[in-house]
Order: C-alpha cells, then structure tokens, then sequence
C-alpha cells in the first residue's frame, strides 16, 4: 500500500503554544487527506476532510480557528493546534487518499501531542 | 446516514478463524464497506474492501449478504499478532461523501 508519513512523531508542548503536525503522502498524490483524534482507548474520531487546494470541512464540534488544517499539495497537508491546552493532548493521525468515494485510505503514523 | 456497529470486545484463540460483524442497517445503493486493523499507538492499516457478496484477499475475508446490512470480516487461523482493533468503515455517498466507522471491535488472541 502507499505510505503515508507524519511529523513529528511525538510532541511536547506548553500550554498556550502552537504546535504544527505534518501528513505526508510519499509515494502517491492525495486528492483528499483525513485528520483524526483518537484519545486512549477510543474510537478515532474524525476533525476535518481537507481537498487539495481547498479549505477543509470540519465535522460538527471541532473548532475550525483552533486546529487550522493546509493542504498546499498535493503531497503534504498540516495540522496547526493553535493555543493548545492540556485538554488537546491525544494522538493525531492524518490519512491520504484519492478523490473518490472507494479510494482507499492510507493512514500515517500518528503524532502523539502532550500539553503540559 | 448509516450508523456503523460492531462488537467491543472478542477473544479467541491461536489457529482459529475469526469472524468480527459489522451492522450498517442504513447502507446505501453505492457505500462501500471497509475494514481496517490498529495497533496501539500505530495509525489503522487497510485490510480488506467489499461491496457485495463475497471478497478474499491473502490475508481476510469479507462477507457482505445481498441486503448489505451487514458485513462480516474473517480472519483465518489467527496467531498473537493479529491483536488488535478493527474498525469497519462505510463510506457514504459519492462526490461529496461522508465516513462512518464503527467504534472498533477489540480483539484479544490468546495462546
């Protein structure tokens, strides 16, 4: 399957601080990427569809001006935590795929965040 | 818009076959039914991909009866490592479509 990478792995940060996460695609152009949170033992819940060259979607409930989602090309799209507080940290996992509906979504490895 | 079930938990044993149940009572014409596995502090791998009736690739099965409301993943002589949590996934729509997953089914191998 194509791969998909995320940097960086894990994070560190202080409360109020901005931090950026970047999904890669390395081997294909992604259309449409996918950011998801998934806190512990829970479900993946998905933030944002982002197409290439456009603005994101966000799903109901997750604050567009706080986490600031760019997809720039078509191998790289971002995800700014702005000002995060000790109630973002999660681990966050980015997925590339095509632009129809049975493209296969290739997930990256996930970047774990912790706000002190 | 579907609502994707599945079990929380499974056990089984090393060597036996698997089978994990998706409900999707409100699939549509053209969704697509997806699976993927995640290992703790890993992102999900694509395992397999069905519309209907029956898909096999070289490492599950995936059964999908003719009124789709349901979707059985089958998992063959599992070993330890295929721990994990599976997800199912309907992919809702076409040009502008929605993601409904399950809420993941853990599934613990025993030796």
């Amino acid at each position: 399957g194509a791969v998909v990478s995320q940097h960086p792995s894990w994070v560190i940060c202080k409360s109020g601080t901005s931090v950026k996460i970047e999904c890669r695609s390395l081997d294909f152009q992604a259309t449409t990427m996918f950011w998801y949170r998934q806190f512990p033992k829970q479900s993946l819940m998905l933030m944002a569809t982002s197409n290439e060259g456009s603005k994101a979607t966000y799903e109901q409930g997750v604050e567009k001006d706080k986490f600031l989602i760019n997809h720039a090309s078509l191998t790289l799209s971002t995800l700014t935590v702005t000002s995060a507080h000790p109630e973002d940290s999660s681990f966050y996992i980015c997925s590339a795929s095509g632009q129809l509906s049975t493209d296969t979504q290739y997930f990256g490895p996930g970047t774990r965040l912790t706000v002190l | 818009l579907a609502k994707t079930t599945q079990p929380i938990s499974m056990d089984s044993y090393e060597g036996q076959e698997v089978n994990i149940t998706c409900s999707h009572n409100n699939i549509a014409t053209n969704d697509y039914i997806t699976w993927y596995q995640q290992f703790p502090s890993q992102g999900p791998r694509f395992i397999i991909q069905g519309y209907k009736t029956k898909v096999t690739n070289e490492v599950a099965s995936l059964f999908i009866p003719a009124d789709r409301k349901s979707s059985t993943l089958s998992l063959p002589r599992v070993s330890l490592s295929d721990t994990a949590v599976y997800y199912c996934l309907v992919v809702q729509g076409d040009s502008n479509y929605q993601l409904i997953w399950g809420a993941g089914t853990k599934l613990i191998i025993k030796p």
